[in-house]
């Protein structure tokens, strides 16, 4: 059974940094392009990263572009975003996505999430 | 890039049917779209892809055949038959879009669906 486990999110001031990660298990986690996704309180899903099965290829929603990066480790089936520059609008539970082999299939297993608040 | 429009809310009686709708921004009515299932408090749970032809691939783990889905120009349909309690969620809709070097993924405003 797929599984995706959210942890690193907290309450940090504006300008701040925060470090998310995601545990996969169930999978070969290699074999996956992975996803991230945010959802504002009260609000609609917003993707705000992709990346490539070996890391070689990311994408970002404009909003984030130089002040987020996604990563991987494929050795410990984890993914991560470093989340910088934080703003009040980044405020979200930031859900973790499979996506699948290409790049463009369907988010098909996702994590419980993990709150990020952005407040002084 | 598409822009998907859903309308905010939907509501329907137990056992009854209901269908929601995504809309395609114009000049996009070949893009496929998937529907995601989120009930309060949890995380999103894939339900199915649709396109022109109708469902695209396999529907999401433990979906009921009581989910279907219908593709029409601009229009992308979900829709639920005896419509139970636990159908009660916000349905999202999304779409992948890659043009050149870029890539971007988008998901409507979601519809807030309530059973009555």
């Amino acid at each position: 059974e797929v599984h995706l486990v959210e942890s690193g999110g907290g309450l940090v001031q504006p300008g701040g940094s925060l470090r998310l990660s995601c545990a996969a298990s169930g999978f070969t986690f290699s074999s996956y392009w992975m996803s991230w996704v945010r959802q504002a309180p009260g609000k609609g899903l917003e993707w705000v990263a992709i990346i490539k099965q070996d890391g070689s290829d990311k994408y970002y929603v404009d909003s984030v572009k130089g002040r987020f990066t996604i990563s991987r480790d494929n050795a410990k089936n984890s993914l991560y975003l470093q989340m910088n520059s934080l703003r009040a609008e980044d405020t979200a539970v930031y859900y973790c996505a499979r996506e699948g082999y290409s790049g463009y299939d369907p988010f098909d297993n996702w994590g419980q999430g993990t709150l990020v608040t952005v407040s002084s | 890039q598409p822009v998907l429009t859903q309308p905010p809310s939907a509501s329907a009686s137990l056992g009854a049917s209901v269908t929601l709708t995504c809309t395609l921004s114009s000049g996009h009515s070949n893009h496929k779209v998937d529907w995601y299932q989120q009930r309060p408090g949890k995380g999103p749970r894939f339900v199915m892809r649709v396109g022109t032809g109708g469902i695209v691939g396999s529907k999401g783990d433990g979906i009921p055949d009581r989910f279907s889905v219908l593709g029409s120009g601009l229009n992308r349909y979900l829709t639920i038959k005896n419509i139970q309690e636990e159908d009660e969620s916000d349905y999202h809709c999304g779409a992948d879009h890659g043009s050149g070097s870029n890539f971007v993924s988008v998901f409507g405003g979601g519809t807030k669906l309530t059973v009555l």
